[in-house]
């Protein structure tokens, strides 16, 4: 039972690359949700999905878009990688209210 | 408007030491408060939640509501409590998204 599994885990991007992290749990949870985590920040999130097909955004939205492929895959597009979005990139799955939260290991981005 | 604070970015205390890890909240209504924690090379694990009243290695943390508190406490810390612990506020409605602190780095020396 892997949990969350996020790829990659490591990246390095140019200013104005693009790219998509992966997020994909085995758990049949319903919500899912990315988050970065930056220091003396902590962890904020971008966007989530409370369940297949829906998605809404968070505290730090801009510069990305997600996808709900299905209830197991989650992924977060930047379009236009800017430097400000240098940053570790956790995704997260949970069943309906009151539940904890399951997190990937987490992907760190560099964008130079 | 929904906000956690923890104040200290690293606590660092002697193996034995009582340990607290503040955690002040701002919310308007009835909070459901977590604790998180990230140990080396781990991920993101949730310690503990107000709503069980649970302890778990050793930690305990009592919701406040008077002084908007939610304080980790542990009477004698040990080597293996060094990590990054996250306070968490549950926001309202129907979903688990969650406001975090910006963290508290406990290091704890031999």
């Amino acid at each position: 039972n892997a949990g969350v599994t996020q790829t990659p885990k490591f990246q390095v991007l140019k200013t104005g690359q693009s790219m998509t992290l992966q997020c994909a749990q085995d758990m049949n949870h319903n919500s899912m949700y990315w988050y970065r985590q930056d220091p003396g920040m902590g962890l904020r999130l971008i966007y989530y999905s409370a369940s297949e097909g829906t998605t809404d955004k968070g505290e730090v939205p801009n510069g990305y878009n997600v996808s709900r492929l299905n209830k197991r895959e989650f992924s977060l597009r930047l379009e236009s990688a800017a430097p400000s979005q240098t940053s570790v990139y956790f995704c997260a799955s949970s069943r309906p209210v009151n539940e904890k939260l399951f997190f990937g290991s987490g992907t760190q981005l560099s964008v130079l | 408007a929904q906000r956690v604070t923890q104040p200290e970015k690293l606590l660092s205390v002697f193996k034995g030491a009582p340990v607290e890890l503040k955690c002040n909240y701002s919310y308007s209504g009835s909070p459901e408060l977590f604790w998180y924690v990230q140990y080396s090379r781990q991920r993101l694990q949730l310690l503990l939640r107000h709503i069980s009243r649970e302890s778990i290695k050793g930690f305990t943390a009592d919701l406040n509501k008077g002084e908007t508190s939610f304080h980790l406490k542990k009477p004698f810390a040990q080597e293996e409590d060094s990590a990054m612990y996250y306070c968490a506020l549950k926001e309202g409605g129907a979903t688990n998204k969650l406001i975090f602190g910006t963290g508290t780095l406990l290091a704890v020396q031999p």
